[in-house]
């Protein structure tokens, strides 16, 4: 059982919008900035927001990150299919070390 | 362009050891902290390990109970991570990740693959 809590999947159709929830406590999303990451079927994986809400150089703004509290979202708009891909929460947690969220299979249906 | 290239991955013995290598390129090394992320078929990430860009601090998850040991030769580039009395849980993809701004993984290896069976 993960630390960070996600969704095990989402889906949406081609061209709206989906976001994915990722619940932890005060030892780590709390307290912790929150990055998220993409991966491919069949890839490693990918930064997609770090800093809680920043994107990487490349990285579309359809991608976004928020934060509040002890939990985070990350928000897809205008849905493509090659959105497609399992997304990850992950943060340091003061009494574990670092700590991703289960994972979030993304369907674009 | 930063690269990172893991190596050493493979089948071995239950009870086995294993020496896993990632060497970095496009940055200078020493700068960075870096980490070992595990992928075990059909699951998700598991954060491993940890050690700072000196090399002088590190930090490992709990569940691995001492049989992996994180390291770096900065005159090398390179991490390594020492897997000693491997089970079949370990088996696994073994990423390397080098740690950007607010301890996020900013750039990600291809990974090795590690199978530990009889």
């Amino acid at each position: 059982q993960s630390v960070l809590t996600q969704p095990p999947s989402v889906s949406a159709a081609p061209g709206q919008k989906v976001t994915i929830s990722c619940s932890g406590s005060s030892s780590n999303i709390g307290n912790n900035y929150v990055s998220w990451y993409q991966q491919l079927p069949g890839t490693a994986p990918k930064l997609l927001i770090y800093d809680n809400n920043e994107r990487p150089s490349g990285i579309p703004d359809r991608f976004s990150g928020s934060k509040s509290g002890t939990s985070a979202t990350l928000g897809i708009t205008g849905l493509q299919t090659g959105d497609e891909a399992d997304y990850y929460c992950g943060t340091v947690d003061s009494l574990r070390g670092w700590v991703f969220g289960g994972g979030t299979k993304l369907t674009v249906l | 362009e930063v690269q990172l290239v893991e190596s050493g991955g493979g089948l071995v013995q239950p009870g086995g050891s294993l020496r896993l290598s990632c060497a970095a390129s496009g940055i200078t090394f020493s700068n960075y902290a870096m980490r070992w992320v595990r992928q075990a078929p059909g699951k998700g990430l598991e954060w491993v390990s940890s050690i700072t860009g000196r090399g002088d601090r590190t930090f490992y998850t709990d569940s691995l109970k001492g049989r992996f040991t994180v390291s770096r030769d900065n005159s090398k580039n390179t991490l390594y991570l020492q897997m000693n009395s491997l089970g079949a849980e370990d088996t696994a993809v073994y990423y390397c990740a080098k740690v950007g701004d607010y301890s996020c993984m900013d750039v990600w290896g291809k990974g090795t693959t590690v199978t530990v069976s009889s």
